[in-house]
């Protein structure tokens, strides 16, 4: 059964800093993997999605690797700013059918 | 820029009794799903649909029913509900075309349901 498991569960930072976001699978076996940030109350809006054949993924500060052998994750956000204070959630879609699995999400604050 | 919708946004029922939420998608998406959010326990998949008249069990499906009658709406019904049914629930669209199953996610902004 896949699990998804992200860390850490929450972060706090200083403005400016670049940070690491966690994210591990234990089913290779995947057609992609996405991340999600979700603002408090709101739903989820799409940052960054890598398919299965793909190493890595860049959208403006943002740079999402993937393992998908060892069945990690790594979002990278460059010189954070409060604004990217939110969850951030990864989510592994299985291959072979339509099943995602989300992880808790990692609780990200970013201080002025 | 409507993407996806959901409504009602917020809701409070008595245990027992039924009601539909609704979900629309203005994107021409094939694929539909609804999920729910617990605290602890991430979003987990209820019912799913790959395309217009089409339904299928997520990972959490008992006590739901869904219908997919016109491709831009998910219906997502509770029949009797019960105060385990309490939570966020979201809806998501993705895919159009032959690539359909590795494209985006999008998600409306949620139903928060309370069963008393």
């Amino acid at each position: 059964k896949q699990e998804v498991t992200q860390i850490p569960a929450a972060l706090s930072v200083p403005e400016g800093e670049n940070l690491v976001l966690n994210c591990s699978f234990t089913d290779s076996a995947i057609y992609n993997l996405q991340w999600f940030r979700q603002d408090p109350g709101k739903g989820l809006t799409s940052l960054l999605l890598i398919q299965s054949s793909q190493r890595e993924q860049t959208s403006g500060r943002l740079n999402a690797s993937l393992d998908k052998s060892s069945g990690r994750s790594t979002l990278y956000i460059a010189a954070s700013q409060p604004g990217d204070s939110a969850t951030y959630l990864c989510a592994v879609r299985q291959a072979g059918g339509f099943k995602t699995i989300f992880g808790a999400g990692t609780r990200l604050f970013v201080k002025a | 820029n409507a993407g996806v919708t959901q409504t009602p946004k917020f809701r409070v029922l008595k245990t027992g009794q039924s009601m539909t939420l609704l979900c629309a998608q203005d994107m021409n998406h094939e694929y539909m799903y609804w999920y729910r959010q617990d605290p602890g326990m991430g979003l987990r998949l209820i019912h799913y649909s790959v395309g217009e008249g089409t339904t299928a069990k997520g990972e959490v499906p008992d006590g739901y029913n869904v219908s997919r009658l016109k491709k831009q709406n998910f219906l997502l019904g509770l029949e009797s509900a019960a105060p385990s049914q309490t939570s966020v629930y979201f809806c998501a669209s993705s895919g159009t075309g032959i690539s359909s199953p590795n494209q985006p996610q999008h998600f409306g902004d949620g139903t928060r349901l309370s069963i008393l």
